[in-house]
């Protein structure tokens, strides 16, 4: 089945302890992306990868970090988590080309006390 | 600076009749746009898009018509059903190529039986 993995689904957390949230599409997709979703504020994109070793920010790119290393994986590393990064994170992924289809994944829920 | 802006957080219509989901932009740059719905505890699904060398483009049941001059695209779906009770985000983004998305805030629909 075509799909995009994100693990874990819920992550409580505490301030300024690493983690990593990770994404996986099995779909052979150029394009990869992260979202992260708050109340009132829509979908924001974080960052965003064209293929393997190219990535780029998105909107809201503070406080996160990102590889490719490898096409189908890209995860995404909080360093220093911070109360503000609370947030339902989506990882998507697409063939590339702006109007093709972003396939979303389940999202991430995180909490950073 | 919210680029993507959706006016209404919510809207309900009855079953049967149009839904009309409005979108405003304030970047001229903004060359393609996209229409997702969202059901709660699922990642968003893509639904229409169009580029601004169109001013219609149809799927279905699903409309979306861009006004390029007034900076402002709306989704019709026609006749509205239960099933389409969703939050429905647009999305911008600058050009081919940028794969850079600015979403909206979102519209929740309810679609009364």
């Amino acid at each position: 089945e075509a799909q995009v993995t994100q693990n874990p689904r819920y992550l409580i957390t505490v301030t300024g302890k690493k983690l990593t949230v990770t994404c996986s599409q099995n779909m052979n997709h150029e394009y990869m992306s992260w979202y992260r979703q708050d109340p009132g504020l829509g979908l924001r994109q974080i960052y965003y990868s064209m293929n393997v070793e190219v990535t780029d920010k998105g909107d809201v790119p503070e406080g996160y970090k990102v590889s490719r290393k490898e096409k189908r994986n890209f995860p995404l590393i909080l360093e220093s988590p911070s109360p503000n990064q609370t947030s339902l994170y989506f990882c998507a992924s697409s063939l590339g080309g702006v109007l093709e289809t972003q396939y979303f994944g389940p999202g991430t829920r995180l909490l950073v006390l | 600076d919210q680029q993507v802006k959706q006016n209404s957080p919510s809207l309900s219509v009855q079953e049967g009749r149009i839904s009309i989901l409005n979108c405003d932009y304030t970047n001229s740059m903004f060359d393609y746009f996209l229409w997702y719905k969202k059901y709660p505890a699922e990642g968003p699904t893509f639904l229409i898009s169009i580029s601004s060398i169109k001013d219609k483009n149809e799927d279905g049941r699903f409309t979306v018509f861009l006004n390029k001059s007034a900076k402002h695209l709306s989704l019709h779906i026609v006749p509205s059903q239960p099933g389409d009770s969703a939050v429905y985000f647009c999305a911008a983004s600058e050009a081919s190529g940028t794969y850079k998305y600015i979403f909206g805030t979102g519209t929740r629909l309810k679609v009364l039986a």
